[in-house]
């Protein structure tokens, strides 16, 4: 079974550019989350899809970063314009919605650094 | 708000030492907990969790950690660690129910010489 896919794993981009990052999660997952981890800092929640349903999108830093899940299978995050501050490992996690018991399975993040 | 503390940032052993990495929590009701890993160059996978019951929980490689609820810690050990076991470990939150959020702490990076 694949994995939690994430594209692309590394991006370099000028400050004022656009990115778009991709999430493929498993198969049959209807919960996907993004999280954040700027250098040194904790991983921190960005928002939560339920489906193609923006469940919690608190950690959602500014109105630059825009999230969708169009037809509840991929997501993607997309930065504009990005700004130094944006630089960091973003990860991408998805988890069947089954109830309580349940874990997350995380993606190999994408390493964006705004120049 | 909820929050999650990693009080070793940094930590070298020597092959076949102990380890322990502390992890306090702050949540205001019922908690899963989970310590993650991220060997170098690969992606978070999860090393442990707890849900409930027996507070010791046993993981993959050799890891273990002990839930305290009185001290709102889960503190993660292994007797004797290994080369391999160089990588960066996250201890994690969430509350009990509805798929929420994970909480991380800032991450321990662990260093093992041979």
């Amino acid at each position: 079974e694949a994995g939690v896919t994430q594209f692309p794993s590394h991006s370099v981009i000028e400050k004022g550019q656009t990115v778009t990052l991709r999430c493929d999660p498993i198969s049959g997952h209807d919960n996907l989350y993004w999280y954040r981890r700027v250098m040194g800092k904790e991983i921190k929640f960005l928002l939560h899809f339920v489906k193609e349903s923006k469940q919690d999108e608190s950690g959602m830093p500014n109105n630059r970063f825009l999230a969708e899940r169009t037809g509840g299978t991929y997501s993607t995050l997309k930065v504009q314009p990005a700004e130094l501050e944006d630089s960091g490992v973003y990860f991408c996690a998805s988890s069947p919605l089954t109830g309580a018991y349940t874990e997350a399975f995380f993606g190999q993040g994408t390493r964006l650094t705004v120049v | 708000a909820q929050s999650v503390s990693q009080h070793n940032h940094h930590v070298i052993l020597s092959e076949a030492a102990s380890l322990e990495l502390g992890c306090n929590y702050s949540y205001g009701g019922t908690v899963n907990l989970f310590w993650y890993v991220q060997y170098p160059g690969q992606h978070l996978q999860l090393l442990l969790k707890y849900f409930s019951g027996d507070p010791l929980v046993k993981g993959i490689k050799g890891f273990e950690a002990e839930f305290i609820k009185s001290k709102f810690s889960f503190n993660l050990r292994k007797p004797s660690v290994q080369w391999s076991d160089t990588a960066e470990y996250f201890c994690a939150v969430n509350g009990r129910f509805g798929n929420e959020k994970l909480t991380f702490g800032t991450g321990t990076r662990l260093t093992i010489i041979p």
